[in-house]
């Protein structure tokens, strides 16, 4: 069965430091995949996805087949980034596998 | 474009009584929509699929009967919780999608229903 792993709950930074979410997955077929972000008291949104190779809002994030990642980064954090990030493998007709999610705080 | 309502936002309900949560795309056509259930400070887990006119996919663990779901129309699906009990309170979450609308196949999600069974 497919699974996503995001080892980190918490994830807090200073303002202009680096940002790297973390996240894992396991699926036997051909994996696409996805970051969603969720700001206070909003609904989710997609953020990026892995074959549109795109950088939103500073972010990106690169599939690695052999390591099995899909790690979320962005070189400078802002504090309008503190939100929770949810990573998401979609699987067939088109359902998405959702990964426990992380908060990241960015501190001014 | 691709707004996902849900209602209603919030409900507290008896036990024992049925809650129906609707899910509609305000502007687009859903050829499938997904409901999803979120406990506190968890992610999201995949309740159940379900394609306009047919009968919804469960996944494994969901009670069919326990959470009906209709997609009657190509903008609205219902969840109903029937015989709600305390350990059903949680965060309901909707999306929608369809082929056609903005990214493919991507899911647009509802703000969320916060159902409180006392």
């Amino acid at each position: 069965a497919q699974r996503v792993t995001q080892p980190e709950k918490l994830l807090s930074v200073f303002k202009g430091a680096p940002v790297e979410l973390k996240c894992n997955y396991s699926y036997s077929g051909s994996p696409e995949l996805f970051w969603y972000v969720q700001y206070s008291r909003q609904r989710l949104q997609l953020l990026l996805r892995h074959i549109s190779r795109e950088s939103i809002k500073g972010f990106t994030a690169d599939l690695n087949k052999g390591e099995t990642s899909f790690h979320l980064k962005k070189p400078f954090a802002q504090e309008e980034d503190s939100a929770m990030y949810y990573c998401a493998l979609r699987v067939a007709g088109n359902m998405l596998t959702f990964g426990g999610g992380t908060r990241l705080m960015v501190k001014p | 474009g691709a707004v996902v309502s849900q209602h209603p936002s919030w409900v507290i309900c008896k036990s024992g009584t049925s809650v129906k949560i609707e899910c509609r795309s305000l502007d687009f056509q859903a050829t499938t929509m997904f409901w999803y259930r979120q406990f506190p400070k968890q992610s999201l887990m995949l309740m159940a699929t379900s394609n306009e006119g047919s009968k919804a996919t469960y996944e494994q663990g969901v009670e069919k009967d326990k959470f009906l779901i209709n997609h009657a129309s190509l903008t609205l699906s219902t969840l109903t919780v029937t015989s709600a009990h305390p350990e059903d309170s949680s965060f309901y979450i909707c999306s929608a999608s369809n082929p056609g609308q903005g990214i493919p196949d991507t899911q647009y999600f509802g703000p969320g229903t916060r159902l409180t069974v006392l």
